[in-house]
């Protein structure tokens, strides 16, 4: 079945430093991919996505390509902030199946 | 953005009791309601997908008699967890989607179960 790998946490990184988040898929077919974040309190939210090969999906700073040779889809932000401590979930959905396959989740943590 | 709200955020609860889940969807019609679990260090896992006025769809492995769940309108959905044990503590997470907008689902705030 389907299944998604996200490194686990928890990371901890300073001011301005760069982030990767890796995110690795198996899927039977060509899904679409997903990263979420939920922020202290609150519920998980889309941060980006890519439906297909190549793709690259940005957001607030953030940025993941759809890497189909490689079946990766890493989230990447080059100078991140206090508020972007968060927990940042990899998900996949196949086709126009509603159900989205989620990874184990990463914490993050900006000190100042 | 659209809000999906749950409730409550935190429940503890006596072994053989049952809690009772809430998931609004506060300002779309949610035509479809999923429910998550999540165990520590492990990946949120799909329980059930329910779509208003009709049965819930469960995930293998997943016991209806124990986890039930109601979706009578468009905007509220509950997860009843029935004869809770220690083993059902757990973090349960509702999501919403309006499949007629196209946009993806909504997520709620999440429920920490603890039973004793």
């Amino acid at each position: 079945g389907d299944s998604v790998t996200q490194m686990e946490g928890p990371v901890t990184l300073s001011e301005e430093a760069f982030l990767t988040i890796n995110c690795t898929y198996t899927a039977t077919g060509y899904p679409s991919l997903f990263w979420y974040v939920q922020y202290p309190g609150e519920g998980l939210q889309l941060l980006l996505k890519a439906t297909k090969a190549d793709d690259k999906g940005s957001n607030k700073g953030f940025e993941a390509t759809y890497r189909k040779e490689t079946t990766s889809f890493h989230l990447e932000k080059g100078s991140v902030q206090v508020s972007d401590s968060a927990v940042y979930f990899c998900a996949l959905r196949e086709g126009s199946d509603e159900k989205l396959t989620f990874g184990t989740g990463t914490r993050l943590t900006i000190i100042p | 953005g659209a809000v999906v709200s749950q409730h409550p955020s935190r429940v503890i609860c006596k072994s053989g009791t049952s809690v009772k889940i809430e998931c609004r969807s506060l300002d779309f019609q949610a035509t479809t309601m999923f429910w998550y679990r999540q165990f520590p260090k492990k990946s949120l896992m799909l329980m059930a997908t329910s779509n208003e006025g009709s049965k819930a769809t469960y995930e293998q492995g997943v016991e209806k008699d124990k986890f039930l769940i109601n979706h009578a309108s468009l905007t509220l959905s509950t997860l009843t967890v029935t004869s809770a044990h220690p083993e059902d503590s757990s973090f349960y997470i509702c999501s919403a989607r309006d499949a007629g907008s196209g946009t993806e689902a909504f997520f709620g705030q999440g429920t920490r179960l603890t039973v004793v």
